[in-house]
């Protein structure tokens, strides 16, 4: 088992450039969840997922989108990126109060 | 004010000792507390959870849950270098599987 993995690890973009972070994870787990974790602030959720096909905002949603198409899969995207989104990304799953995380992805926008 | 405070440390200890880490928080409505293990460059693993108050032993750890003072803790007992880490404690409402609400985490550094 590979349990939660993130892809990318690294990225670097400039303002305005969009991406996405794709995170997968093999342990048939209904929940998933996007974090962004910065100094001083510990980890904050940005968007969640109860099951294919749904999803809900967390506390810091804004200038994210989020996509579950299938169960395995959770994509967080940004638009339009900005500097204040330089930050480092973690993907959860969960099936009870043991939520598994992946290695994180480190973004940097310019 | 924070719904969950977390002193960052860092904390330095020697090998050997015991480590208490600690959260308070404000919301009387949580119910499930967690301790997270977080190395550097890596993403968090739990550590223990327990369901309301009391005391729950693995190994050489120890969480501890106080909710009339709103207060939780993390003992390590014979601390080792391997456990130099940053700890995270975490927590939600009974009713709220999503919403689980972390503090900023404490850096402990075990010396040799």
């Amino acid at each position: 088992n590979a349990g939660v993995t993130q892809t990318p690890k690294f990225r670097v973009l400039k303002t305005g450039q969009s991406m996405t972070l794709l995170c997968a994870q093999d342990m048939n787990h209904e929940y998933m969840y996007w974090y962004r974790q910065d100094p001083g602030m510990g980890l904050r959720l940005i968007h969640y997922s109860v099951g294919e096909g749904t999803t809900a905002k967390g506390e810091v949603p804004d200038g994210y989108n989020v996509s579950r198409l299938k169960k395995q899969n959770f994509l967080l995207g940004l638009e339009s990126a900005a500097p204040s989104q330089t930050s480092v990304y973690f993907c959860a799953s969960s099936f009870s109060e043991t939520q598994y995380f992946g290695p994180g992805t480190r973004l940097l926008v310019l | 004010q924070k719904e969950v405070e977390q002193d960052p440390g860092p904390l330095s200890v020697p090998e050997g000792a015991i480590v208490s880490l600690n959260c308070t928080y404000s919301n009387s409505a949580f119910q499930y507390f967690m301790w997270y293990r977080q190395y550097s460059r890596k993403g968090p693993e739990l550590l223990m959870y327990t369901y309301s108050s009391g005391n729950k032993e693995d190994g050489r750890f120890t969480a501890q849950v106080d909710k009339s003072s709103k207060y939780i803790s993390l003992f390590i007992r014979d601390s080792q270098p391997s456990d130099s880490a940053t700890y995270l404690c975490a927590m939600r409402e009974y009713s709220s599987a999503s919403k689980i609400i972390f503090g900023s985490g404490t850096r402990l550094s075990i010396r040799p």
